[in-house]
């Protein structure tokens, strides 16, 4: 079992529709959720960032962390042709490194494939 | 602003020739990493610095090698490249090593024949 699951879709939905992505986790041990957008051939970027369980709103975007389901949602409203993109989900827990260092380890889920067309 | 500056690109190689990715950031983080990125798989870590002076492992770092060279920049290597290194590469970099906030490039496309 992974300890990320995230529903690759593809996802398909018209402009203006809400759209709810949601991943999984199996351990307790993560304090860090992320969500990561990634168009086309390009590098992840920070979307949302929240530590711990509850909302978090961004504009037309909304976080949800509930620690004791250990799931994790992001929630688009009034959706864009432009929010067409691939959405990770990310999950970071503090961690040393042989050489003692810390260091954000982040586990990623697969990522879902949004097409929001006109 | 630059941020997370990869090269090359894109790449070619034949199977057992080496190469060097080079990765720059000028936001002045402690920490960066080298994730690879293939289809079905999500994002893995090859190998992290979480200081100036510092590598790691990560997941997944057999074949690979590192070098932080300063704090700006941090090198990934094949020496012997292999098919299965077929990948897209993404180098990241963070302020605050606990927290996982990363600043990816955008990527090296490395196809290995």
């Amino acid at each position: 079992q992974k300890e990320v699951e995230q529903d690759p879709g593809p996802l398909s939905v018209p402009e203006g529709a809400i759209v709810s992505l949601n991943c999984t986790y199996s351990n307790s041990a993560f304090q860090y959720f992320m969500w990561y957008r990634q168009y086309s051939r390009k590098g992840p970027e920070l979307l949302m960032y929240t530590y711990s369980s509850g909302n978090k709103e961004d504009g037309r975007f909304t976080a949800q962390v509930d620690k004791s389901s250990k799931y994790i949602s992001l929630f688009i409203r009034d959706s864009q042709p432009s929010d067409s993109a691939t959405y990770l989900c990310a999950m970071s827990s503090p961690a040393r490194g042989a050489g003692g260092t810390s260091y954000g380890k982040l586990t990623f889920g697969q990522g879902t494939i949004l097409t929001v067309h006109p | 602003n630059a941020g997370v500056t990869q090269t090359p690109k894109f790449q070619v190689l034949k199977t057992g020739q080496s190469m060097t990715l080079q990765c720059a950031q000028d936001m002045n983080h402690n920490s960066m990493y080298w994730y690879r990125q293939d289809p079905g798989m999500g994002l893995r870590l090859i190998y992290y610095s979480a200081s100036e002076g510092t590598t790691d492992k990560g997941e997944v770092p057999n074949g690979y090698n590192v070098s932080r060279l300063n704090k700006r920049e941090f090198s990934l290597r094949l020496e012997s490249a292999a098919p299965s290194q077929t990948s897209v590469y993404f180098c990241a970099s963070s302020r605050y090593g606990d927290t996982g906030e990363l600043f990816f490039g955008e990527g090296s496309r490395l196809t290995v024949l």
